[in-house]
């Protein structure tokens, strides 16, 4: 199986500032067939299922706002949260689907207010 | 509205068959572009892809390696619901159980149930 890694394990930052959470996986992700990085990335609050944010790497779902973005290519992801609002208190997971047809996510990244 | 409502007991036997049903509203769980999903949660494992059913013409299953002996994961037109079954459960299947639904080219859970609690104990 494809492992995620995910940096770092927790992180706190301050109301209005930037998080970022990076996730790496243990062989690429992406399909050379159309040039698409199959990640996306979750927020979990606590008693609730996995929230999907952004699918196919930085494409963000219907109603997530702008200020959560995702970048990366091959094996190297980035979730960035601009302007950090307490709403946003969470853990975020990576995750990917590649040719052996078996979804793996990373262990979760907790994101605090400092 | 999409929605996934799950059903089923909470607790299960050690050795004993672990049961539940992800009933389908808002999609159909026939939908040649959905797949159906289980997916489970614990401190020990993190969240963990088990399987899912998917119709594309004929009904197909995949399941993860880890589970691949003991799981089942099997539709039911007739009510638009789909279901888990997971044999021989030890201590080490105790986890919240999820179903979710993944449409193709979006890669990734877009929908998901509202999580059941599943301990494995005598």
């Amino acid at each position: 199986d494809i492992v995620m890694t995910q940096s770092p394990d927790s992180l706190a930052v301050s109301l209005g500032e930037r998080a970022t959470i990076n996730c790496k996986s243990s062989q690429s992700v992406l399909y050379n067939s159309n040039n698409e990085n199959f990640l996306a990335w979750y927020q979990q609050k606590p008693g609730q299922p996995p929230k999907l944010l952004i699918h196919l790497t930085s494409v963000r779902e219907f109603g997530v706002p702008d200020r959560f973005s995702g970048s990366g290519s091959g094996t190297d992801f980035t979730l960035t949260i601009s302007n950090l609002q307490a709403d946003d208190v969470a853990v975020y997971y990576c995750q990917q689907y590649y040719n052996t047809q078996t979804w793996t996510f990373g262990q979760g990244t907790k994101v605090e207010i400092k | 509205q999409v929605q996934l409502q799950q059903s089923g007991p909470g607790l299960v036997k050690p050795s004993q068959t672990l049961s539940l049903t992800c009933g389908i509203s808002g999609d159909s769980v026939s939908n040649n572009r959905a797949n159906w999903n289980w997916i489970r949660q614990s401190p020990s494992r993190g969240l963990e892809w088990l399987g899912r059913t998917s119709y594309r013409s004929r009904w197909r299953n995949d399941y993860a390696v880890s589970v691949k002996s003991r799981i089942s994961v099997t539709p039911d037109t007739s009510k638009n619901q789909f279901f888990l079954q997971l044999k021989s459960v030890t201590a080490d299947d105790t986890a919240v159980y999820y179903c979710a639904r993944e449409i193709v080219g979006i890669a990734g859970f877009d929908i998901w149930g509202q999580g059941t609690m599943v301990t494995v104990s005598s």
